[in-house]
């Protein structure tokens, strides 16, 4: 079965502070795309980043990057020099290369503090 | 560009109702998708249309829920007879059609709040 574990319901931070949010998952397959979204309280979810599996450099956009170990099945977030306007729910998902469907964890509830 | 919506964003009804959901994906994209977060839960995949049709509707927890896609536009989701557990968010998503096995970004709509009381 494909699962996604994201083991911290909720977080706080300063703002200015780093943090990293975990993700574990377990697939057999060896082909898919791993996520991470974000959903603002005003509830539109957006894609932050992405990642291939099958490259082995970490993808990062702005301030935002992940720390892939594939053998681990590890995916984490780092949002460095958070903002106010990141405090959001993170969630972690992926997909397989052969299929659509985005598998979904619970979900991290991050909140920068001001 | 206009992104995906919903209609209506928040929906009380009663057990035995009928409610229809709507989503308007964006213009251009073939895929359209339904997930469901129940509280608490994951986000979880219901069904998947390209243009009109039904691609894989493996996630549809019954035959109480009835997706359509007329037209291959806009997209409706039937819930009849509503039961509590149906209580959730439901959420669209939207993509480009993909070509030579790689998944395109699918867009999400900000999703419709759904109490069954």
């Amino acid at each position: 079965a494909q699962t996604v574990t994201q083991s911290q319901p909720e977080m706080s931070v300063q703002e200015a502070e780093t943090v990293t949010l975990s993700c574990t998952y377990d697939t057999s397959e060896n082909n898919y795309y791993l996520f991470w979204y974000k959903q603002p309280p005003s509830r539109q979810m957006i894609l932050v980043i992405r990642q291939e599996a099958y490259k082995q450099q970490n993808a990062t956009e702005n301030r935002f990057s992940v720390n892939f170990q594939k053998a681990a099945k590890s995916f984490s977030l780092k949002i460095s020099d958070s903002q106010l306007g990141d405090t959001a729910m993170y969630f972690c998902a992926f997909n397989l290369n052969r299929d659509d469907k985005i598998i979904f964890g619970k979900g991290t509830r991050l909140h920068i503090l001001p | 560009e206009a992104g995906v919506t919903q209609f209506p964003s928040h929906s009380v009804i009663e057990k035995g109702q009928t409610v229809t959901l709507r989503c308007d994906p964006i213009s251009g994209h073939d895929n359209l998708y339904w997930y469901r977060r129940v509280m608490g839960k994951e986000i979880k995949f219901l069904l998947h249309f390209v243009k009109e049709s039904k691609q894989d509707e493996s996630g549809m927890p019954n035959n109480r829920f009835l997706a359509e896609r007329t037209g291959g536009t806009y997209s409706t989701l039937k819930v009849q007879p509503a039961e509590l557990e149906d209580s959730g968010v439901y959420f669209c998503a939207s993509s480009h059609l993909s070509f030579g096995g790689r998944p395109d970004t699918q867009y999400f709509g900000p999703g419709t709040r759904l109490t069954v009381l």
